[in-house]
């Protein structure tokens, strides 16, 4: 079955460099969410787009954004890195919910980003 | 807000042992919970989910039951592995979007 999948799998940067995520949700999923996860810690809600459009917001910094396109696949675009930006980022992505009411959010393997 | 607290790791077992994951949670309204696992290098993994009150979720031989007189969600498996090693995260589904809170997570190893 397909997956989320997320490229590049592994990215290093200098700081005050740019870095950009790509994103590709399951086929006929109408959700993307992205997540950072710093090491040793949980996943942080960032943002996420329904439909092509933002549709919530959590813990992105303001150098950070992101944008779901026509095909629905999304881009994570971080600019001005910072050492503190190092983490795995998660992209997953939902359908409405299933039968049962829960909304389940199936996950990529992460992009790791490491700024040096 | 919305928040899930989880034992803290590293829980460490021999083969064969008894596992509990303890997980409380505090929300409003009746969220929906979830336990993924996170396998070194790899991503999150839904294990398993509970909708509503005294619902039980199970996938390969875990276990958690949605209680909520004590607002818990603990993981439990009665004989572990040593491919059970992995980060474990308690979650909740929060909010009218759907995302995801979720606890600090619980690094399990089992030792053969």
């Amino acid at each position: 079955a397909a997956g989320v999948i997320q490229s590049p799998r592994h990215l290093i940067k200098e700081k005050r460099e740019t870095a950009t995520l790509k994103c590709y949700p399951i086929p006929r999923h109408d959700t993307v969410y992205w997540y950072q996860q710093g090491p040793g810690q949980d996943p942080q809600f960032l943002i996420s787009f329904y439909e092509k459009m933002q549709s919530d917001k959590g813990s992105i910094p303001d150098r950070f954004s992101a944008q779901q396109f026509s095909d629905y696949h999304s881009e994570l675009n971080m600019s001005s890195l910072e050492l503190g930006d190092s983490a795995l980022y998660f992209c997953a992505s939902s359908a409405d919910s299933t039968a049962d009411g829960a909304n389940v959010l199936t996950f990529g393997a992460g992009s790791r980003l490491t700024v040096l | 807000g919305d928040s899930v607290t989880q034992m803290e790791g590293p829980v460490t077992l021999s083969e064969e042992a008894f596992l509990t994951i303890n997980c409380t949670y505090t929300a409003t309204g009746y969220p929906s919970l979830f336990w993924y696992v996170q396998y070194p290098g790899e991503g999150l993994q839904l294990l398993l989910k509970a909708t509503k009150a005294d619902d039980k979720g199970s996938n390969k031989g875990f276990e958690a039951t949605y209680r909520k007189e004590t607002t818990s969600f603990h993981l439990e498996k009665g004989s572990v592995q040593v491919s059970d090693s992995a980060v474990y995260f308690c979650a909740l589904h929060s909010g009218g979007y759907n995302k995801l809170i979720f606890g600090a997570g619980t690094r399990l190893a089992v030792h053969p």
